[in-house]
């Protein structure tokens, strides 16, 4: 079984630039997840999507962060325009969950990330 | 709002010997799940092992076992036989019962001596 992809792996850009990076989940997994990693910290969740709609979108920073999950699939996470502090590796999860709240557990299953670096 | 701590940014193991990683949680819920995930050089996020709160057995997964304490909020996880491979960013995170999402704590680098 093919795991989640994620592309680029590494991006270098200048502050006030824009960035998108993008995510393929494991085929089936209804419920799609971006994770923004700053160096010496734990993943913070930003996004959540049920097949195309968004669960919890609470901690992004919607003013310059945005994201689409067009037909359920693919997904891509775009920054614009880009500071200094949004530097951190940006992981992408799926799972099975068919429904946004769920009692029941189902993995995360995390891709390789985009390390991303503004200068 | 959940918190998770990790208080030991770095440890170290000889080769073969056992392990233990420390993490604290703090959390009004009476039913969660919490998790150890290994974070290698390549970044992808690995699950370890998995503990439900509503379990008073420690989850085990053949090298990796887990000291639950509920009511102290406490979770540690023991390796034992430690290997080159087990070289890694380890977190702590916890999950709701009812929410998918995933709080985690600061994360463990784990150093593993030849």
């Amino acid at each position: 079984e093919a795991g989640v992809a994620q592309s680029p792996r590494y991006k270098i850009i200048e502050k006030r630039q824009s960035v998108a990076f993008w995510c393929n989940p494991i085929s089936g997994h209804a419920t799609l997840y971006w994770y923004q990693q700053i160096l010496g910290q734990g993943p913070k969740l930003l996004i959540q999507f049920q097949n195309n709609g968004v669960v919890d979108d609470s901690q992004l920073p919607k003013d310059r962060f945005s994201a689409e999950r067009l037909k359920g699939v693919d997904s891509t996470l775009k920054i614009q325009p880009a500071k200094l502090e949004d530097s951190a590796v940006y992981l992408c999860a799926s799972s099975l969950s068919g429904r946004g709240v769920s009692s029941s557990y189902n993995e995360q299953f995390f891709g390789p990330g985009t390390r991303l670096t503004v200068l | 709002a959940q918190t998770v701590t990790q208080s030991q940014p770095e440890m170290s193991v000889q080769e073969a010997e056992t392990v233990t990683l420390s993490c604290t949680y703090d959390t009004s819920e009476s039913d969660y799940y919490l998790f150890w995930y290994k974070q290698p050089p390549s970044r992808q996020m690995i699950l370890v092992i998995r503990q439900e709160a509503y379990k008073q057995q420690n989850a085990t997964e053949n090298r990796f076992s887990v000291n639950f304490q509920k009511a102290a909020k406490s979770f540690s996880l023991k390796i034992s036989d430690s290997q080159l491979g087990d070289a890694a960013m380890y977190f702590c995170a916890y999950r709701n019962f009812g929410n998918e999402k995933l709080t985690f704590g600061t994360g463990t680098r784990l150093t593993i001596i030849p």
